[in-house]
């Protein structure tokens, strides 16, 4: 099974602040990463998808990156509404296991 | 609107049975696979089941295999998932997921969930 290490496990931030959270694979699944914002008692919600596209509706300062092995997700200036718990998924293969998750908290 | 209505959750003793329902609306169903995923309280998301658009094809997580079916019946718009032997590690809020539509998005995209159901939550306690 492929494993999904995430990082930070959790981060204080500021309005405003640049976020950047990892995904490392524990081997190369190309570009098969999403990643999904969860807001408590909400269900997830996709964000990014293959690695680097932008979902429909979802705002500009969000972006992915990354190939092979390792990935990233950035907020380029955090707003008040993304204060949430963040989450890698891969769809290389079955399972299509997640990270542990990113929660971002009021610094 | 797209949507998933998940329903079937509740209390169960150890060793019990429950089917969740996930209804779906708003698309076409028969164009997607459709997932379950879990959620324990207060932890991180766990895949636990994908069915294939025709339910010809099927797979689990290692925890649920072969405790857990999934299954679904494209003329009611509507994906199963049935839970025997629960053990108190099943607990969890149960999310159903919509796949990719497999006639537009090539596989070199692979698969997303969008959208998740509201969940329903399974409690599995003496």
């Amino acid at each position: 099974d492929i494993q999904m290490t995430q990082s930070p496990s959790s981060l204080s931030v500021s309005v405003r602040d640049r976020v950047t959270i990892t995904c490392r694979a524990s081997q190369s699944i190309s570009n098969y990463v999403n990643w999904y914002q969860q807001k408590p008692g909400k269900a997830p919600e996709v964000l990014i998808y293959a690695a680097s596209r932008l979902q429909s509706g979802v705002p500009s300062r969000f972006s992915g990156s990354g190939s092979g092995t390792d990935f990233t997700l950035t907020i380029s200036s955090l707003q008040p509404e993304d204060f949430a718990t963040y989450y890698c998924q891969q769809s290389y293969t079955t399972p299509h296991s997640f990270g542990q998750g990113t929660k971002l908290e009021i610094k | 609107q797209v949507q998933l209505v998940e329903s079937g959750g509740g209390v169960v003793q150890p060793g019990g049975s429950l089917r969740l329902s996930c209804t779906a609306s708003g698309f076409t169903f028969t164009n997607h696979a459709m997932h379950w995923v879990r959620q324990a309280p207060g932890k991180g998301l766990e895949w636990v089941a994908i069915v294939s658009h025709d339910g010809s094809n099927k797979k689990y997580a290692d925890s649920v295999k072969g405790r857990f079916t999934i299954s679904r019946d494209n003329s009611k718009n509507t994906v199963y998932l049935e839970m025997n032997s629960l053990r108190a590690v099943d607990t969890a809020v149960y999310y159903c997921a919509r796949g990719v539509d497999i006639f537009l998005v090539p596989p070199s995209m692979g698969d997303w969930f969008d959208p998740w159901g509201q969940g329903t939550l399974v409690t599995v306690s003496s």
